[in-house]
């Protein structure tokens, strides 16, 4: 079975400062693995996605990620933090990259302090 | 495009009362999922349908849930009669293909007391 464990449950960051979330993940086989964003009051927001290849992975907002095999991590990061990104953040892993029944991580909010 | 597109936002309602929830998908997306947030247990996938037919409803917690699709513009899910532990935030989100690229609405907060 696939699981995600996101350890960090509250971070606090100013703003312009750069945010890193983790993410450790459970899988047997390659893992497909995604980040995404719920902004208070609204659904989740796919910020990026890993299949395969680079393992590095840029996203939208200026979000990039990177996937580490040997850490079974999948770690997000943003070099400067804007007020916008106080949010919930979810990493989620799935089969395969038509996977509908993801296995979501336990969420991490972002608070950014001015 | 609206986006996806569910009502009520809020509802509060009696322990044993019917609950509808209401969701218009994008248009042009063939598929649509019903998602449950909450604490505890996090975000879960209740059903979800292809060209408006039901594909999954293994996450369907009990019969007191169901769900249907009657045209590909709209689609409910309602649980009767309701308990509190139904409480959560149900989020209804719409694809063009399977996989977890679905565009989510800005869900529906239910409180049952």
């Amino acid at each position: 079975a696939q699981s995600v464990t996101q350890p960090d449950i509250h971070i606090t960051v100013s703003e312009g400062a750069s945010l890193e979330l983790r993410c450790n993940y459970s899988y047997g086989a390659t893992p497909y693995l995604f980040w995404y964003v719920q902004s208070p009051g609204q659904g989740l927001q796919l910020l990026l996605k890993y299949f395969s290849g680079d393992t590095l992975v840029q996203g939208i907002k200026g979000f990039e990620a990177e996937f580490k095999r040997s850490q079974s991590s999948f770690n997000l990061r943003k070099p400067s933090v804007h007020w916008s990104d106080a949010a919930e953040y979810f990493c989620a892993v799935g089969a395969d990259r038509y996977d509908y029944k993801l296995s979501f991580g336990a969420g991490t909010t972002v608070t950014v302090r001015a | 495009d609206a986006g996806v597109i569910q009502s009520p936002r809020h509802e509060v309602t009696e322990m044993g009362q019917e609950v509808t929830l209401r969701c218009k998908p994008i248009s042009g997306h063939d598929y649509l999922f019903w998602y449950r947030q909450t604490m505890m247990r996090g975000l879960e996938l209740l059903i979800y349908f292809n060209n408006n037919v039901p594909i999954d409803d293994s996450g369907m917690p009990e019969d007191r849930f169901s769900a249907k699709m009657p045209n590909a513009s709209f689609s409910t899910l309602k649980i009767q009669p309701s308990e509190p532990r139904d409480s959560a935030v149900y989020f209804c989100a719409s694809s063009f293909r399977p996989g977890p690229e679905a565009f989510f609405g800005q869900g529906t907060r239910l409180t049952v007391v």
